[in-house]
């Protein structure tokens, strides 16, 4: 089955730039969305077809995918941006959804 | 405001079935699918299925070899997940989601219920 590569931890200074990366096979052709889960907390959607962000959520959340790699970028962290994030693809081979792996960032 | 609010916690012997409701208000119903996702505890997340909650159609993933079973009841604007024979390794927090559009695929999830925790312990 298909899988989706995260770093498991990231970490980041209150203030500086945070890129999480989210890797499969042939991944060019896929379109990611992108959630961030507090603990104890459901997902809440950031970044929707690679770049898009829902109403709400702040212009420092950003996303790109090229190649084999698509990437979450937090611009000037904050302590609130704690949590884990996961990426998601649809996987039309398999017809279902796929979840990466989960990344925790940690704002230091 | 947009909300989907699940049914509470449940304990559930090996062997057993369990059903979750998500009951949804603030929008058309009919017009969104809704996903079922699973999420085991420390674990990433685990998607489950979606149903048309317009024409009912549904689309489960093979993982589950037929034990899930995705429903709708239009009138009172609620989906349901039923999974059955149950084991260990079915404990976790079931959350449902609407979909961003009537079918599923493609779309993200942009609307998600509090979750529900289904432990399975004799």
């Amino acid at each position: 089955s298909y899988v989706l590569t995260q770093p498991p931890s990231v970490s980041v200074a209150p203030g500086k730039t945070a890129t999480i990366t989210c890797g499969g096979h042939n991944f060019g052709s896929k379109t990611v969305h992108w959630y961030q889960q507090k603990p104890g907390q459901a997902p809440v959607l950031v970044i929707y077809y690679d770049t898009d962000r829902p109403s709400g959520i702040p212009e420092r959340f950003s996303g790109s995918n090229s190649g084999n790699t698509a990437t979450l970028t937090i611009s000037w962290a904050e302590a609130g941006d704690e949590a884990d994030y996961y990426c998601q693809v649809w996987d039309s081979s398999g017809e279902h959804y796929v979840f990466g792996t989960g990344t925790k960032v940690t704002v230091l | 405001q947009v909300h989907l609010v699940q049914s509470g916690a449940e304990v559930k012997k090996p062997g057993a079935s369990m059903k979750v409701s998500c009951k949804a208000s603030g929008y058309s119903f009919t017009n969104y699918a809704i996903h079922w996702v699973r999420q085991a505890p420390g674990q990433s997340l685990e998607w489950m299925g979606w149903i048309n909650t317009g024409n009912g159609d549904t689309k489960y993933s093979q993982k589950f070899g037929g034990r899930v079973t995705i429903t709708r009841d239009t009138s009172a604007t609620t989906a349901y997940m039923e999974l059955t024979s149950l084991t260990s390794e079915d404990t976790a927090v079931y959350f449902c989601a609407r979909n961003q559009g009537p079918h599923g695929g493609y779309d993200a999830f942009d609307i998600w219920g509090q979750g529900t925790m289904v432990t399975v312990s004799s």
